[in-house]
């Protein structure tokens, strides 16, 4: 089945840089690929997706780009604001399409 | 419109106790999903549904059962609950296969279970 790397586990960053999470796969067939963000206590939420007939995907603050030959996709967060501390998690959908399979997520601090 | 209801939010079990942890979502969702996410860790499918009496395993299946009787609910059984079974529990839902449009999961609020 889909095994979906995450990197790093942990992030910190200050107030107004820019935060970036990595991910692999291994499944080439995976055609669709999101990320959620999970604040404390709270249900993991939607932020972003991509599916693979796309490069690259904005909105807003957030992108998120794929490279399907290297099997990589990446989330970019720019302008970081401390709301955004949370962990985020990617995910992709592996050969059937029938379910994700997540990345062990990435924890997101923003220092003031 | 409740999207994916979860009962209970939070239960603790005593070792060798059963429980049913309830599912229920009305979008008319074919496609539901039991995930786990034990502390500070990513999240492993249990059992998901392609729809009404169908059921597969995920990833975890172990010490766990399912039934879908109808495409609203989705029950998840914990038979003999052990304490590696203490976790977060998410059900999550979608409408067509996630992989087929892009349409991402609706999830549940959780239950933490806690085996002691």
């Amino acid at each position: 089945g889909e095994n979906v790397e995450q990197h790093p586990s942990t992030l910190s960053v200050q107030e107004g840089d820019s935060a970036v999470i990595k991910c692999t796969y291994s499944d080439s067939a995976s055609n669709y690929f999101p990320w959620y963000k999970q604040e404390l206590g709270k249900r993991p939420q939607l932020i972003i997706d991509i599916r693979s007939n796309v490069g690259e995907k904005k909105d807003q603050r957030i992108a998120v780009t794929l490279n399907k030959t290297a099997k990589h996709f990446s989330l970019h967060i720019t302008e970081t604001q401390p709301e955004d501390s949370a962990v985020y998690f990617c995910a992709a959908s592996g050969n059937a399409g029938n379910m994700l399979t997540f990345g062990g997520g990435t924890r997101l601090m923003v220092k003031p | 419109n409740a999207g994916v209801t979860q009962t209970p939010k939070f239960r603790i079990l005593k070792i060798g106790q059963s429980m049913t942890l309830q599912c229920a979502q009305d979008m008319n969702h074919n496609y539901m999903y039991w995930y786990r996410q034990d502390p500070g860790m990513g999240l492993k499918l249990i059992y998901y549904s392609v729809g009404a009496g169908i059921t597969d395993k995920g990833e975890v299946p172990n010490g766990y059962n399912v039934s879908r009787s109808t495409t609203e609910d989705f029950p998840l059984r914990l038979e003999l609950a052990a304490p590696s079974q203490t976790s977060v529990y998410f059900c999550a839902s979608s409408y067509i296969p996630t992989g087929a449009m892009g349409y991402g999961y609706t999830f549940g609020s959780g239950t933490r279970l806690t085996v002691v």
